[in-house]
């Protein structure tokens, strides 16, 4: 069964800081994936997604970007975070061997920023 | 470009049946998805709606008409673990990917 992993599960960060959120897929093979934003209260935006190694497409311009080095892992970074970056951060997959369209949902990163 | 509808909160009572209901315009559809959400927790997947009808899993049962865009979320025998939000999503065929575009969702509260 396919799995999806998210770290870390929390994170406090300074105004400027840099960040890096990471995700991996196992048990399948060239899924597609995706990172979501959601603001308290609001909801899902999608910020990036991702058809294959290093083919990566924005959503929404801002001050985050996003890399697939290898066919199953996903990172979500930022050079200088902002106070408008806190949220709750969603990694998702769809596809792969499956070939169907539901994208699943890894476990999050709650994200603050001071 | 599509805009998705939904009560932004609604309350039952323990071992009532409620409806959940969403209303999309869009410029294309491919399917409707519903997805539950407890509070501080991922989405979890809970039903996907191509044709229209009513689709039964369990408790949970999910309508969709694609002539009216509306779909519906049916929840019988309510649990207290039923509170939680119930986002509705479809997808935008025109993105070229599998996209989907979520409601605010519903946050439905179940008391004893």
């Amino acid at each position: 069964s396919q799995t999806i992993h998210q770290w870390p599960a929390t994170l406090v960060q300074p105004v400027g800081s840099p960040l890096s959120l990471e995700c991996t897929v196992e048990g399948t093979s060239n899924p597609n994936l995706y990172w979501y934003r959601q603001a308290a209260g609001r909801g899902l935006q999608l910020l990036f997604y991702s058809v294959g190694i290093g083919q990566i497409s924005s959503e929404v311009p801002q001050n985050l970007s996003a890399s697939r080095p290898q066919d199953r892992q996903f990172i979500l970074s930022s050079k200088k975070l902002l106070l408008s970056d806190s949220g709750f951060y969603l990694c998702a997959w769809s596809g792969g061997l499956a070939g169907a369209d539901t994208q699943y949902f890894g476990p999050g990163t709650r994200l603050t920023v001071l | 470009g599509q805009n998705i509808d939904q009560p932004t909160e609604m309350t039952a009572t323990e071992g009532a049946i409620v409806q959940i209901n969403c209303t999309y315009q869009t410029s294309g559809f491919n399917g409707l998805f519903w997805y539950q959400q407890h509070a501080g927790e991922a989405p979890t997947f809970l039903s996907y709606n191509v044709l229209d009808g009513l689709e039964e899993k369990g408790r949970f049962s999910s309508f969709l008409s694609r002539s009216k865009g509306y779909s519906y979320l049916l929840l019988k025998e309510l649990q207290m673990k039923d509170s939680a939000s119930y986002l509705c999503a479809v997808t935008d065929p025109k993105a070229g990917f599998q996209k989907l575009v979520f409601g605010t969702g519903t946050r439905l509260l179940v008391s004893p």
